[in-house]
């Protein structure tokens, strides 16, 4: 059974780079999509970026000049960046697998998440 | 983008009786070259993550109850619990996989009368 467990700081301050990262157990990260989505308390869901291969990116364009994403495969983990951070980042922030190709977006297993708070 | 918009907000069903959740998409979800809608249903009970129930708008993920049913085509969408249970107090949410940015539905509250 794939686990996902994000990882990070849960509180950031503003104007800084929040992150966060994913480590996968039960399977490999090769051959399936990666997305971070978040979830301000109380809100709906919002998906923040994928990747896929290690290579493969694609950002959700209200976040994109904000936003990294990586692999780590020799670690088995998937990270986030997310720069200049401020009160509107502050969310549940969950990494999630997506399918092949034309499930990329299907979202089958996800982490318990992590709440990460932008204050000072 | 797409905007997913769910109705109604929330809504209190009794015990055994029978729950439906509307979604309709601002453009087409469906995808002729492989004739399948790009939708897919989670539930978010409090305090956890969202867990996958549908997706195709009407495959049942594996373990998935079947009172769980998803049905629609095109722009409108329903997921429907044919027999409400206990555990099935949560919020659920759509969610269009056709196109990037992948969206979401804002969300409906499901609890017991």
């Amino acid at each position: 059974q794939v686990q996902l467990q994000e990882s990070g700081p849960g509180l950031v301050k503003p104007s800084e780079t929040l992150s966060l990262t994913c480590s996968v157990s039960g399977g490999s990260i090769s051959d399936y999509y990666w997305s971070w989505i978040r979830q301000p308390p109380g809100r709906g869901l919002e998906w923040i970026a994928y990747i896929y291969d290690s290579g493969t990116t694609n950002t959700n364009p209200s976040l994109r000049s904000r936003v990294t994403i990586s692999t780590d495969t020799s670690k088995n983990q998937v990270s986030l960046k997310l720069t200049s951070v401020t009160a509107a980042d502050t969310a549940f922030y969950y990494c999630a697998r997506g399918g092949g190709r034309v499930l990329a977006g299907r979202f089958d297993f996800w982490g318990q998440g992590t709440l990460v708070t932008v204050s000072s | 983008d797409i905007v997913m918009t769910q109705s109604p907000d929330s809504l209190a069903v009794s015990l055994g009786e029978r729950a439906t959740i509307n979604c309709k998409s601002s453009q087409s979800v469906f995808y002729s070259s492989n004739n399948r809608n790009f939708l897919a249903w989670y539930q978010q009970r409090l305090g956890q993550p969202p867990k996958l129930l549908i997706y195709w708008a009407s495959t049942r993920e594996s373990g998935v109850p079947d009172r769980f049913s998803g049905s629609g085509s095109g722009t409108d969408f329903t997921l429907t619990i044919s027999s409400l249970q206990a555990e099935d107090v949560a919020v659920y949410y759509c969610q269009q996989y056709y196109s990037t940015p992948w969206t979401f539905g804002q969300g409906t509250k499901v609890e017991i009368k």
